[in-house]
């Protein structure tokens, strides 16, 4: 059982529709970073959200840090074939050496 | 700058040879990080350095060794390759600990 967990593992839409990506804990975090990784490249930050509650917004991406600090989620509007890939959340501040600890991704397929 | 680079790119070994991973920065980075990525198993801490001359153990080091001879160079060795080390390797090196990661385009590495 991974400390962070991603849902769905797997999501194969259409142009054009929404969709939310889960990140869940049972540990709390300082903050949380999302990342997009994209075939034979390595992951690229795209937000770190540090508030409880926060909301941030990239373009048609939605990004949002729970409450508690223990779960976030990424919320696309209107997808589109450029947003194609493995969706990365990583948490922050729960360990030692305030290591990062990477949730398993999801894999996202937006069909033209 | 280039960034973070990785080399090779691909391998194939046979179990029980050996093998080192480069990886480079140019970012002047005082942290360096050394991650393996598995199907569905996001991406999982193998060794880091918080600094030159320093390592230190992550959450999967067992058959993998590191050095952090010069603040630019981190490297990962395989003393004797198993099946089990079949996987994609990332480099990635941040400013400090919890923040922002930048990650080398990965080494896929093959052990038959």
């Amino acid at each position: 059982t991974q400390l962070l967990e991603q849902s769905p593992q797997f999501l194969s839409i259409q142009e054009g529709e929404n969709l939310t990506v889960y990140c869940n804990s049972s540990s709390v975090f300082s903050s949380l970073q999302w990342y997009r990784q994209e075939p034979g490249e390595g992951p690229v930050l795209l937000v770190t959200v540090v508030t409880g509650g926060e909301v941030k917004k990239l373009k048609r991406l939605t990004f949002q840090f729970g409450d508690a600090r223990k779960d976030s989620s990424l919320h696309i509007t209107a997808a589109q074939p450029g947003d194609t890939g493995l969706y990365l959340c990583a948490g922050a501040g729960n360990n030692a050496g305030n290591m990062l600890t990477f949730g398993g991704g999801t894999r996202l397929m937006v069909k033209p | 700058n280039a960034g973070v680079t990785q080399t090779p790119k691909f391998r194939v070994l046979k179990t029980g040879q050996s093998m080192t991973l480069l990886c480079a920065q140019d970012m002047n980075h005082e942290y360096m990080y050394w991650y393996r990525q598995d199907p569905g198993m996001g991406l999982r801490l193998i060794h880091y350095s918080v600094g030159e001359g320093t390592t230190a153990k992550g959450e999967v080091p067992d058959g993998y060794n590191v050095s952090r001879l010069k603040k630019q160079n981190f490297l990962l060795g395989l003393e004797s390759a198993a099946p089990s080390q079949t996987s994609v390797y990332f480099c990635a090196s941040s400013y400090h600990s919890g923040l922002e990661q930048f990650f080398g385009p990965g080494t896929r590495l093959t052990v038959l």
